[in-house]
């Protein structure tokens, strides 16, 4: 299957500073990631849609000046959460689309970002 | 309005005892339904893809099958490495950008 990464695994950061999670797909180019905040025992909450080369889409309901999304190539894509507060504190998780003959087509996902904002 | 759901929420079981797992699904036109297995502090990891009614894939103790409305996972003989959040999603053909709606998963224990 296909890998994705996501840098850093966890984070502890001061109310009101600025926190960016990288999530990389490995061994193959995505021209679409996705990024989720999940809450524990709590499903998959779709944050954005993150298009290479283009403005992310982001779901009702989500800031786009506080979760700032950049997909700046087909392995790279960014999630900035500024001015963190308690409340941001969460499970974020990072899934980018496959298409193509050697890869089934679905989103496969990155281990996720624990954020903590004290 | 597209929508999943998924049954039971919880299930426990004992080991060796079969069992399985129901997504019901309203979607406009499907394009595909996923089945993905989630560990406490993870990211979601994929296990299978569905496309037509009656289409049915394996994995291990792992069996997903498909009709128009629903798609169920099989778990036969699970041991407690099965014990996980089994998550369902489905894309609908009119969704942009490969974009799923994701059930709320059933969590699923196996005791030993």
């Amino acid at each position: 299957g296909a890998v994705v990464s996501q840098h850093p695994s966890r984070v502890i950061c001061k109310s009101g500073t600025s926190v960016k999670i990288e999530c990389r797909s490995l061994d193959f180019q995505a021209t679409t990631m996705f990024w989720y905040r999940q809450f524990p025992k709590k499903s998959l909450m779709l944050m954005a849609t993150s298009n290479e080369g283009s403005k992310a889409t982001y779901e009702q309901g989500v800031e786009k000046d506080k979760f700032l999304i950049n997909h700046a190539s087909l392995t790279l894509s960014t999630l900035t959460v500024t001015s963190a507060h308690p409340e941001d504190s969460s499970f974020y998780i990072c899934s980018a689309w496959t298409s193509g003959s050697r890869l089934q087509e679905t989103q496969y996902f990155g281990p996720g970002t624990r954020l903590l904002v004290l | 309005e597209d929508q999943v759901t998924q049954s039971p929420e919880a299930l426990r079981l004992q080991e060796g005892e079969s069992s399985s797992l129901n997504c019901s699904y309203t979607v406009s036109g499907l394009r595909g339904l996923f089945w993905y297995r989630q560990d406490p502090g993870k990211g979601p990891e994929f296990l299978f893809t569905l496309y037509s009614a009656g289409e049915e894939k394996e994995k291990e103790r792992l069996k997903a099958t498909l009709t128009k409305k629903e798609s169920f996972l099989h778990i036969t003989a699970p041991k407690p490495e099965d014990s996980a959040t089994y998550l369902c999603a489905v894309q609908a053909s009119h969704s942009s950008a490969s974009k799923i709606i994701f059930g709320s998963g059933t969590r699923l224990s196996i005791r030993p």
